[in-house]
């Protein structure tokens, strides 16, 4: 599986964006990048995902190089219920999915 | 809600003890994964059924774990004698097949005390 690297952890401001960013050198042609994001005692939940282009949903915005060698997950407006751990993993045809340790958001009032 | 869920989820043993766990998938969900998940560490994959086949499992999954999903709904897994280190969150997660891409749905987990 093709691996990622994320800074260990982020701090944040209430209603500042947020930029978590992911490298991921070896990504294939055919991965797609995730992002799933697991709050304290929770099971993960998933955020986002895209291929080659820049993609928006009502949680976040995924920023992905042309090269595609690394991603941005965007947080336009953090709250306190965004503090999480996030993962960014790559998939596509693989169906299961390989975590890393993530990034511990912190989220300061 | 209809989203994923699993029982119990809060299980104190005994060393030696046998333990199941349940998973009830989203109904229309064909595909159905097991991942661990020890503290400070992300999930690791464990194994995963589409329908009610076992099609994968991890070298982590040893000859004490077992699971099943009988008639393609939902599942069990069960750790037979347990040790000290199977103490973990175990979390179950369904999806839908697709052509190149999944989204996984995770339920709550079940955290896992071994003594």
């Amino acid at each position: 599986d093709a691996k990622t690297t994320q800074p260990n952890s982020m701090e944040s401001n209430e209603e500042e964006p947020v930029h978590l960013p992911c490298n991921h050198s070896t990504i294939s042609g055919t991965d797609y990048i995730h992002w799933y994001r697991q709050l304290p005692s929770q099971g993960p939940e998933y955020v986002i995902h895209g291929l080659t282009s820049n993609v928006n949903n009502r949680m976040a915005s995924l920023a992905i190089a042309e090269d595609r060698k690394s991603s941005t997950l965007i947080l336009h407006r953090a709250t306190l219920r965004d503090a999480a751990v996030y993962y960014c993993i790559l998939g596509g045809s693989n169906y299961k999915l390989t975590f890393g340790k993530g990034t511990l958001l912190t989220v300061n009032p | 809600d209809t989203g994923v869920s699993q029982d119990p989820r809060h299980k104190i043993t005994k060393r030696g003890q046998n333990v199941t766990f349940r998973c009830d998938p989203i109904s229309e969900h064909n595909r159905l994964y097991w991942y661990r998940q020890t503290l400070g560490q992300g999930p690791e994959f464990l194994t995963y059924f589409q329908n009610e086949a076992q099609l994968e499992k991890s070298r982590l999954l040893s000859d004490r774990f077992s699971a099943e999903r009988p008639k393609g709904s939902f599942s069990t897994l069960e750790i037979q004698r347990t040790e000290q280190g199977d103490s973990a969150m175990y979390l179950c997660a369904s999806s839908v097949r697709e052509t190149y891409q999944e989204t996984q749905y995770f339920g709550p987990g079940t955290r896992l005390l071994v003594l």
